[in-house]
């Protein structure tokens, strides 16, 4: 079946410590996303990747960090830099940089303890 | 920056019942979308209008877009408890061509 899988599902982590978060999609789309969602919240962006080798800065970049080596991957990672980290995050996925629906994985939730 | 709020932030109503969302933004967009969130789960993909369109159907699902008062309405009908989730709307600006969440409608529909 085609379609997002993000890793792991729930992670712990001390303050300090950085962390990745995967991201695989195996439908073959050009786009991927990164979002961060508070409790009661929309969805903020944190980076997108129109491409292969390619990813630009969303409205809440400060703190975080991404690559795209592989069309199918695009793994988040949270560095120690970022001031309030726990929370759930989305990665999506689209045909082309938002055209038409984003399909999403089902989520990572991360706590720093 | 917030593009589109949603209205009611919380619903609750009957199994049985319609449900009835809105969503507001404030500048020209290319299309606006609807998507669900079950509790601790992904976002799904609903419905995509764009905006010379002014209504669109999908199943119990109705959508209507009015770009003269910059704001669109989810219609779920005959509400059943599984439709229990967090609604989001989402727009695609014409002047940036990003995508911007509301911060969502929580429906609860009790059996």
């Amino acid at each position: 079946d085609g379609g997002i899988t993000q890793s792991p599902k729930y992670l712990f982590r001390k303050e300090g410590q950085n962390v990745t978060l995967s991201c695989e999609q195996n439908l073959n789309h050009d786009a991927m996303y990164w979002y961060r969602q508070d409790p009661g919240q929309g969805l903020r962006l944190i980076y997108y990747s129109q491409i292969v080798n390619d990813f630009q800065k969303g409205d809440i970049a400060e703190g975080y960090s991404v690559s795209r080596e592989k069309k199918e991957s695009f793994p988040l990672t949270v560095t120690s830099a970022q001031k309030n980290p726990t929370a759930f995050y989305l990665c999506a996925s689209s045909p082309g940089l938002y055209a038409g629906e984003l399909f999403f994985g089902e989520g990572s939730r991360l706590t720093v303890l | 920056s917030q593009q589109g709020e949603e209205d009611p932030q919380a619903l609750s109503i009957q199994e049985g019942e319609n449900a009835t969302m809105n969503c507001s933004y404030k500048t020209s967009i290319n299309n606006l979308q609807w998507y669900r969130q079950n509790s601790g789960r992904g976002l799904v993909h609903l419905i995509l209008i764009r905006s010379n369109e002014r209504e669109k159907h999908s199943g119990r699902l109705r959508v209507t877009l009015d770009t003269s008062k910059k704001s669109s309405s989810l219609l779920i009908t005959a509400s059943r408890a599984a439709d229990t989730a967090s609604y989001f709307c989402a727009t695609t600006l014409r002047s940036q061509g990003n995508l911007i969440f509301g911060k969502g409608t929580k429906l609860s529909v009790k059996p």
